[in-house]
């Protein structure tokens, strides 16, 4: 199992405030970065998987960057909306097999 | 169906009884993930089938536990014996290959008495 770090555990955010959270992981034997969106009641949805050491990926007012030789990757959020409170997941790829997730970033929106 | 669908949604039961949960992905996909979320944790992994190759099963947490594919269709994930701890909502996921993103049910949520 390996140990993949997410901080901050939760963040309360203005409406309207950008933001960002970090995810930590071994940079021995990378093979992916996911990142995950997950509102409450609902399943995980994906926003990115990144594979290469300096990757940035955007979606809408989401973005994302991966630096594998420090081990970590930034989720960005720009002038948060109250939609998009959720908790919010990396998940490390190791080889060609499965994820080890961290224990997400709970974020809320106040409007 | 278009998404990756989880039966039962809830199972409620007695400590000491066999459990099954059950996982259709989305068709095509090949890789198949089972996790599990124990209240106030993170996901933790169990199983993962990649097509044909053998499953690495590293996750699952004892021997009362168990999961079977045919080919790249349902899997199921048996628990024999549940315990208390066993409660937990179990996620399945698929996905396209092996750096697809994952596609995720809505998962079963279980409660052991």
């Amino acid at each position: 199992i390996l140990n993949v770090e997410q901080s901050p555990q939760s963040l309360h955010v203005q409406e309207g405030d950008s933001t960002n959270f970090t995810c930590s992981f071994p940079s021995s034997n990378f093979y992916a970065l996911h990142w995950y969106r997950w509102e409450t009641a609902k399943s995980p949805e994906a926003l990115f998987v990144m594979t290469l050491n300096g990757d940035e990926k955007k979606k809408g007012r989401i973005s994302a960057t991966l630096n594998t030789k420090e081990g970590y990757s930034y989720l960005y959020i720009k002038g948060s909306q109250p939609e998009d409170s959720a908790t919010y997941l990396c998940a490390l790829q190791t080889g060609a097999n499965n994820l080890f997730f961290g224990t997400g970033t709970r974020l809320t929106v106040i409007p | 169906g278009a998404g990756v669908s989880q039966s039962p949604s809830n199972k409620v039961t007695e400590k000491g009884k066999d459990v099954e949960l059950r996982c259709d992905p989305i068709s095509g996909h090949t890789a198949l993930y089972w996790y599990r979320q124990r209240l106030g944790q993170g996901l933790e992994f169990l199983i993962y089938f990649q097509g044909n190759s053998a499953p690495d099963k590293s996750g699952l947490p004892s021997d009362r536990f168990s999961a079977e594919r045919t080919g790249e269709s349902v899997s199921t994930l048996t628990i024999q014996r549940t315990q208390q701890e066993d409660s937990a909502v179990y996620l399945c996921a698929s996905s396209v290959g092996v750096t697809g993103e994952l596609f995720f049910g809505e998962g079963s949520r279980l409660t052991v008495l």
